[in-house]
């Protein structure tokens, strides 16, 4: 899965087309769930979120579904753009005493002109 | 509204120098945050702040030091680098510990 792992899965996809960019999180007790957009050289930037009590949300072009049985996390954008083209990560925030948010590695993703 | 702004940009040390991260939010988020970013790897928390004058150790504190001193701003200093530290370092500021984390354009710094 994503959550560890020293090589960046790498994702194209065609211009227009829809892309589904999958995470697998470590622990079954998180409750809160992000997906970031990285571009070359910027910081992180939020995409959509969803709690655990939840297990689709949607946002402008992206849709989040969320299986905890399987501890799966999945990232869907429509109609892909260029602009489009980064890294994204998904984090997850684990409860109990040592809140923190942990971070995937990474999917690259490219779309194709 | 600037957001999450980071200083500086770019920084090349030598081995044993110090220095320090400035982060600066204008959301009047209580918790900060500093990551760092290497290849291959996901981004590990350092040290956080959950309010003014408050610190906590993250994943990766070694080496590092954080001071809030004022709710808008968080520091972040090395006190003697070493070639691992090594990295893009990113600030972040959240409203709260479950709500999004927004993060600042990073600091790029080499030790050599």
């Amino acid at each position: 899965g994503e959550s560890v792992g020293l090589h960046l899965p790498t994702l194209s996809v065609q211009e227009g087309d829809n892309s589904i960019i999958n995470c697998a999180y470590s622990n079954s007790a998180s409750d809160y769930f992000i997906w970031y957009k990285q571009e070359s050289g910027k910081g992180p930037q939020f995409i959509i979120d969803i709690r655990s009590n939840m297990d689709k949300r949607q946002g402008q072009r992206v849709t989040v579904l969320l299986n905890k049985t399987v501890k799966h996390l999945s990232l869907q954008i429509a109609a892909t753009q260029p602009g489009d083209s980064a890294v994204y990560f998904c984090a997850e925030n684990t409860n109990f005493g040592n809140e923190k948010l942990t971070f995937g590695t990474g999917t690259r993703l490219t779309i194709i002109p | 509204n600037a957001g999450v702004t980071q200083t500086p940009k770019f920084r090349v040390l030598k081995t044993g120098q110090s220095m320090t991260l400035l982060c600066a939010q204008d959301m009047n988020h209580e918790y900060m945050y500093w990551y760092r970013q290497d290849p291959g790897m996901g981004l590990r928390l350092i040290h956080y702040s959950v309010g003014e004058g408050t610190t906590a150790k993250g994943e990766v504190p070694d080496g590092y030091n954080v001071s809030r001193l004022k709710k808008q701003n968080f520091l972040l200093g090395l006190e003697s680098a070493a070639p691992s530290q090594t990295s893009v370092y990113f600030c972040a500021s959240s409203y709260g510990l479950v709500y999004e984390q927004y993060f600042g354009p990073g600091t790029r710094l080499t030790v050599t």
